[in-house]
């Protein structure tokens, strides 16, 4: 069975510093891997998704996330952050042999970004 | 605007009442999810739908009973829930079972 790891509950960053969300995963056979964000009273919102190829994925609002397989981790980053990224970060993996199966989710990652 | 539509956005039930959350999505997608987020509990899979078949149950109780007339439309019937039932109700869509979902602004059910 696959599963996620968010270790940190909350992260507190100053604004216009590096921010870094970590996850890992477990997972038999190759992962699907994906990052979401969620913004009060709303549902999750997609930010970017690992398939293959290349270990830095790009996504939306300048985030981007490193696949590393020996560490099997998919760490959230941004060079640069803002008050308004302020939200709670879900990390999630699927497995793509055997037939797709549906997304399992970590427990999120509450971002404060402080002004 | 992710595509998915929940109806109503709030609810308030008493526990002996009946009602119904409502998810629409015309994305052209095959699968269909029920979740349930409670504060400070992770995001909790319930139902999933494929082609308008279940393909899970994660043990949900019966209070709760979904139904998947068509791929764009996706119900969660409730009734006789307890107070403990309070949560977010979300619902999502994705193309496959294993690809990008796409979430409703979900259902805030309140039982008192």
């Amino acid at each position: 069975a696959q599963s996620v790891a968010q270790p940190e509950d909350q992260v507190n960053v100053a604004e216009g510093n590096p921010l870094t969300v970590k996850c890992t995963y477990s997972v038999s056979g190759n992962p699907y891997l994906f990052w979401y964000v969620q913004y009060p009273n709303r549902g999750l919102q997609f930010l970017l998704k690992y398939i293959t190829g290349d270990n830095l994925v790009k996504g939306s609002y300048g985030f981007e996330a490193e696949f590393n397989k020996s560490q099997t981790s998919f760490h959230l980053k941004k060079p640069s952050a803002l008050v308004s990224d302020s939200a709670l970060y879900f990390c999630a993996v699927s497995r793509t042999n055997s037939g797709n199966t549906p997304l399992v989710f970590g427990k999120g990652t509450r971002l404060s970004v402080i002004a | 605007e992710t595509g998915v539509t929940q109806t109503p956005r709030h609810l308030v039930m008493g526990m002996t009442n009946k009602k119904s959350l409502k998810c629409e999505q015309h994305l052209g997608h095959n699968a269909m999810y029920w979740y349930k987020q409670s504060a400070k509990k992770p995001l909790e899979l319930m139902f999933v739908y494929n082609f308008k078949e279940q393909t899970e149950n994660n043990s949900v109780p019966s209070r709760f009973s979904p139904e998947c007339p068509n791929s764009s439309h996706l119900f969660l019937h409730l009734h006789t829930l307890q107070p403990e039932d309070s949560a977010l109700y979300l619902c999502a869509s994705s193309l496959d079972r294993g690809d990008i979902q796409y979430f409703g602004a979900g259902t805030r059910l309140s039982v008192l």
